[in-house]
């Protein structure tokens, strides 16, 4: 399976704090984008970065890429309560997509 | 408003019933695509369609079907779901596939 994996599987942090969560995948990529999921909803885009970039801000959110680590991170800066929720790296390759497995946050009010 | 409609929310049937799950979209997207996720297993992808009458295989399509007569509808079939094809389901649209999804909300399916 090329599926990228997050980790940690789960964070708990306290409201205000960052949150840092990882995504390591297998193969080449397109671009690589990072989603959020609130309980059983439809997962929400959050940020993508082309596979020729090494860093991209949103808001509250970092993402960065290494390509030849193959891997990536999320950053939330400043966390919210709001912010608990899962969320998923998707690679693209070709005109595939692959998710991972996830890494639920939980943010402390 | 942009959205990814997916009926029905949840559907419980028997084994060997022939059902289908309908999935629009109204952005004029071409690539559209389904996912099951299962816990543990993250979301893997069953079929993807990049434009009209053209579909390929993801990486569980055993077992569904799909179709793309329309650039706007993507339906999934299960022409003989089993218990094993229980799970949460959710399709997703992208201009030409190269960037961010618009998911739906997904379909809750269990096989009895």
């Amino acid at each position: 399976s090329q599926q990228g994996e997050e980790d940690p599987q789960a964070l708990s942090i306290q409201e205000g704090e960052n949150a840092t969560m990882n995504c390591s995948y297998k193969t080449s990529i397109n671009n690589l984008q990072w989603y959020r999921q609130n309980s059983g909803r439809g997962l929400v885009h959050l940020i993508l970065i082309r596979s020729n970039e090494r860093e991209k801000h949103s808001g509250r959110l970092r993402v960065t890429l290494d390509t030849s680590k193959k891997s990536s991170s999320l950053l939330i800066t400043a966390s919210r309560a709001a912010d608990t929720a899962s969320y998923f790296c998707a690679t693209n390759t070709g005109n595939q997509f692959y998710f991972g497995t996830g890494t639920s946050l939980t943010v402390i009010p | 408003e942009a959205q990814v409609t997916q009926n029905p929310r949840y559907l419980i049937t028997v084994t060997g019933k022939k059902l289908t799950v309908t999935c629009s979209q109204n952005m004029n997207h071409e690539y559209m695509s389904w996912y099951r996720q299962d816990p543990g297993l993250g979301l893997r992808q069953i079929y993807y369609s990049m434009n009209v009458e053209v579909t390929d295989k993801g990486d569980v399509p055993e077992g569904y079907k799909v179709s793309r007569k329309e650039k706007r509808n993507f339906p999934l079939i299960l022409e003989s779901p089993s218990p094993n094809q229980t799970s949460l389901y959710f399709c997703a649209s992208s201009f030409l596939g190269y960037y961010g999804y618009t998911f739906g909300s997904g379909t809750r399916l269990t096989v009895v």
